[in-house]
């Protein structure tokens, strides 16, 4: 069974401009996250989406948004980036919000120049 | 708001030999799932055992064990007969099952493994 998917594992971008990221989690989980990950504030919650409705945010400014598919791929898009975004994103999936178990992609590691 | 704490930013551990790491948390609930996950150089995040809250049995997997204390809000793991593969950071974990899914991580350990 494939793992949690997530491209591209690398970008590079400017200050000011925006960027998407995509991950395609587990075949037949309906529940995907998003994190985080810098040196200074470790991992972070972004957002979580369940059949396509962001069921929770967390404390990030709205230049960060996402959404899902039908097919329960997401997206999450940053605008207008600062350096400050630089970081490694983490998407996760679980089969349904309560189950307990989370499994992550390998991750995105954006660098913002 | 539910906090986890790791103090221990690095550990080494001689090879075959025995080492735990420590994570305390806190919370309100009384329901919820701790977690330890291991993220190699690789990035890729990956759980290594989890605890459900209330079971008081310590759950174990193969060389991994955790020591809960729900009272304390302690929740260490240690790993046993200790591998070069098994050099990562460790990231203690607590997710609610009432509220939301979102997972609150500690700040890691790195375990640096010493042939």
């Amino acid at each position: 069974k494939a793992g949690v998917t997530q491209t591209p594992r690398y970008l590079i971008k400017t200050r000011g401009q925006q960027v998407t990221l995509s991950c395609s989690p587990i075949s037949g989980h309906r529940s995907v996250s998003w994190y985080q990950q810098t040196p200074g504030q470790g991992l972070q919650f972004l957002f979580e989406y369940f059949s396509e409705t962001q069921r929770n945010k967390g404390n990030f400014p709205g230049r960060f948004s996402g959404r899902q598919f039908s097919n329960s791929r997401s997206e999450m898009n940053v605008s207008t980036l600062e350096l400050g975004d630089s970081a490694l994103y983490l998407c996760a999936s679980s089969l349904a919000t309560g189950i307990q178990e989370a499994f992550f992609g390998q991750g995105t590691r954006l660098t913002v120049v | 708001a539910q906090t986890v704490t790791q103090s221990q930013p690095e550990m080494s551990v001689q090879e075959a030999e025995t080492v735990t790491l420590s994570c305390t948390y806190d919370t309100s609930e009384s329901d919820y799932y701790l977690f330890w996950y291991k993220q190699p150089p690789s990035r890729q995040m990956i759980l290594v055992i989890r605890q459900e809250a209330y079971k008081q049995q310590n759950a174990t997997e193969n060389r991994f064990s955790v020591n809960f204390q729900k009272a304390a809000k302690s929740f260490s793991l240690k790993i046993s007969d200790s591998q070069l593969g098994d050099a990562a950071m460790y990231f203690c974990a607590y997710r609610s099952v009432a509220r939301d899914d979102k997972i609150i991580f500690g700040k890691g350990t790195r375990l640096h493994i010493l042939p």
